[in-house]
This record gives structure tokens, C-alpha cells and sequence, in this order.
């Protein structure tokens, strides 16, 4: 069963610090891998893509790297800011007959204090 | 237009109740999806519909029934169900899902908070 792991559960920080957010998935038939942001009671916000073939993505100040022969990805903020603040969450979807089917991790709820 | 619509944003109903949620998307998109997401829980799909037909059902109970009238619109009907079915229900779409060089990026829409009393 593939797992989708998230470490921190939760992390705060004060504004205009740099941070790190990880993600570590079992399978490593990655097709890609996805970071959404989610404010409380709201729907999902993708935020950036990561195809298999791919090592990173950047847009802004956020910038997602994957590993694949390790089973991580990181997503690096820039400069934090109190908007910043919301749960944070990577998806992967697996290659082969299903790639559409994404397995989240739980989540790291990011806070950014002023 | 990057946006995926959702109504109604909030729905209470009782056990007995039948009501309809509506999921709207106007990218061309042609996978559509149905999640369901607890408090504190990740996302857990539900249904996706690959060109207005359902192909992949979850094992969800019958009380949830998808429909997809055409490739813009997906609607999830509610009947009899329990109170633990109250949860914030997510609707994405994305491009493909059967072309090998598609991402599949999924976006998603607001959502709709159900509560069943």
C-alpha cells in the first residue's frame, strides 16, 4: 500500500524566514508529484507539478524539489509571509494504469507569525 | 478560466432529505472527480468520471450517486445518509486521464460543507 508521509505535522515561523516542508511517498513508480495549499474550510489551491522526469519546479517564491530514488520532495518558501499560513499538502500519483488517482499525505499546517 | 465552481457552499440536511451537490468547470477539462474530505484528513476520492462516463467508483455506499449530464458539469446526489457522511465535499477536474504525456493537474474546486443532522 502506498504511503504518503508529511514531516512536520506543524511548523510555525516568524515572518520573512525560509522554509522547508517535506514529503516522502513509498512507491517509486512516481508518475508526479503535486503541492496544494488549503485554507481553513476552503478547497485545494495547486500550487505546483512536478512531473517524474522532472527534478524541480519553481514559481515565485515557492520552489518544489523530487527526489525519486530517495521517495522525497521538498517545497521551499522564500521570504515567508503571514499569507503564507495554511495546510500544506503533496500528493503523488503512481505510473501504470492509474495516474490520475492521487494518495495525499496529511498535511503540514504552516503558520507565519508578523 | 482556471476555476472549478462548487454549489452550494454549505448544505445541511436531515436523514431522509434528498439534495443535490453541483460541480461546474469550464477548461475543457475532461476527467472530472468527487472527494471527500474529513476534518483534519486528507482528501479521499470518491468517483471520476473520463468523458461523462464513471470509471473508477471507490466503493462509495449507494446513498452518494454521481452524475455527469456533460463534459462542463458533475453533480453528486445525496440520499439517506448518516451523520457521518458530514464533511467537506471536493470536486476537481483535470485534462486527461488516459494520454500517457498528460499531467493530469488537477484543480480543485471550493468545496461544499455538508452537514447531516
Amino acid at each position: 500500500k502506498q504511503e504518503v508521509t508529511q514531516i512536520p505535522a506543524a511548523l510555525s515561523v516568524p515572518e520573512g524566514e525560509n522554509l522547508v516542508l517535506n514529503c516522502s511517498f513509498t512507491d517509486s513508480a512516481i508518475y508526479n508529484l503535486q503541492w496544494f495549499r488549503q485554507d481553513p474550510g476552503k478547497g485545494l489551491t495547486s500550487l505546483l507539478l512536478i512531473q517524474s522526469s522532472q527534478r524541480e519546479q519553481t514559481s515565485g517564491r515557492l520552489n518544489a524539489s523530487l527526489d525519486k530514488s530517495s521517495g522525497r520532495s521538498t517545497l521551499y518558501i522564500a521570504a515567508s509571509q503571514p499569507g503564507d499560513s495554511a495546510t500544506y499538502l503533496c500528493a503523488q500519483s503512481n505510473s501504470g494504469g492509474s495516474n490520475y488517482k492521487l494518495t495525499f499525505g496529511k498535511g503540514t499546517l504552516l503558520t507565519v507569525n508578523p | 478560466d482556471t476555476e472549478v465552481t462548487q454549489t452550494p457552499k454549505h448544505l445541511v440536511m436531515g436523514m431522509t432529505n434528498k439534495k443535490s451537490l453541483k460541480c461546474e468547470q469550464h477548461m475543457g477539462h475532461r476527467a472530472m472527480y468527487w472527494y471527500k474530505q474529513k476534518a483534519k484528513k486528507p482528501p479521499e476520492l470518491m468517483f471520476v468520471y473520463s468523458y461523462e462516463k464513471l470509471s473508477i467508483n471507490e466503493s462509495v455506499p449507494s446513498r452518494f450517486s454521481p452524475e455527469c449530464p456533460n463534459s462542463s458539469l458533475l453533480n453528486l446526489h445525496l440520499h439517506a445518509l448518516q451523520p457521518e457522511d458530514s464533511a467537506l465535499y471536493l470536486c476537481a477536474s483535470s485534462p486527461f486521464i488516459s494520454l500517457r504525456t498528460a499531467t493530469y493537474e488537477q484543480y480543485f474546486g471550493p468545496g461544499t460543507r455538508l452537514t447531516v443532522t
